[in-house]
């Protein structure tokens, strides 16, 4: 079975400085990797996605991340924080199209003025 | 892009009552639906899997005459929390996908709250 690991249930950065959410992952198979960000009270956003091909993912809002199969991690980062970027990320495993997603247990990120 | 629609966003019943949650997919047909409910601070728990026309596949430890769910369409799924009590207390969120899974990928609804009193 899949799963994924969220390393820090808390990060705080100041705005304009370097955002980075730690994820490893474990599959028995080539995984899907996503990354959702978390509104209070709304549903989940998809951050981004990696499938096949380019091991370095650009999504929305400036955030990106790397494959890194040696390493069985998919990390968020974005180069400078916005305040409104605060809010809880969610790492998520699915071994293909047509499995369910399994989620991380989610990093709240804090953003200081 | 792919848009599913969760109603209502937020519910308040009393204990011992029913309460039904939908989710619509509004653009595309959603062959899968994925049922997750979220604890405060907490991550979102898979509760069970539905395709259309069959008959849910649980989680182990969910409770399936507790939760109720129906995917008799191709646009929409229900979740009836049965008999609710205040340990149901939760935020429930549903995901769609289509057949083909890497066109519109997983869409999550707005998610539930719901509070049993």
């Amino acid at each position: 079975a899949q799963s994924v690991t969220q390393l820090g249930s808390h990060v705080s950065v100041s705005e304009g400085a370097l955002v980075l959410l730690r994820c490893n992952y474990s599959s028995s198979v080539p995984p899907y990797l996503f990354w959702y960000v978390q509104y209070p009270n709304q549903g989940l956003q998809l951050l981004l996605k990696y499938t096949t091909g380019a091991t370095l993912v650009k999504g929305i809002n400036g955030f990106e991340a790397e494959f890194k199969k040696s390493e069985t991690s998919f990390h968020l980062t974005k180069p400078s924080a916005h305040m409104s970027d605060a809010a809880e990320y969610f790492c998520a495993v699915s071994l293909n199209n047509n499995n369910d997603m399994r989620f991380g247990a989610g990093t709240r990120l804090t953003v200081k003025p | 892009g792919a848009v599913v629609s969760q109603h209502p966003s937020w519910v308040i019943c009393k204990s011992g009552t029913s309460v039904k949650i939908e989710c619509r997919s509004l653009d595309f047909q959603a062959t899968t639906m994925f049922w997750y409910r979220q604890f405060p601070k907490q991550s979102l728990m898979l509760m069970a899997t539905s395709n259309e026309g069959s008959k849910a596949t649980y989680e182990q430890g969910v409770e399936k005459d507790k939760f109720l769910i129906n995917h008799a369409s191709l646009t929409l799924s229900t979740l009836t929390v049965t008999s609710a009590h205040p340990e149901d207390s939760s935020f429930y969120i549903c995901s769609a996908k289509d057949r083909l899974g890497q066109i519109y990928g997983y869409t999550f609804g707005s998610g539930t709250r719901l509070t049993v009193v």
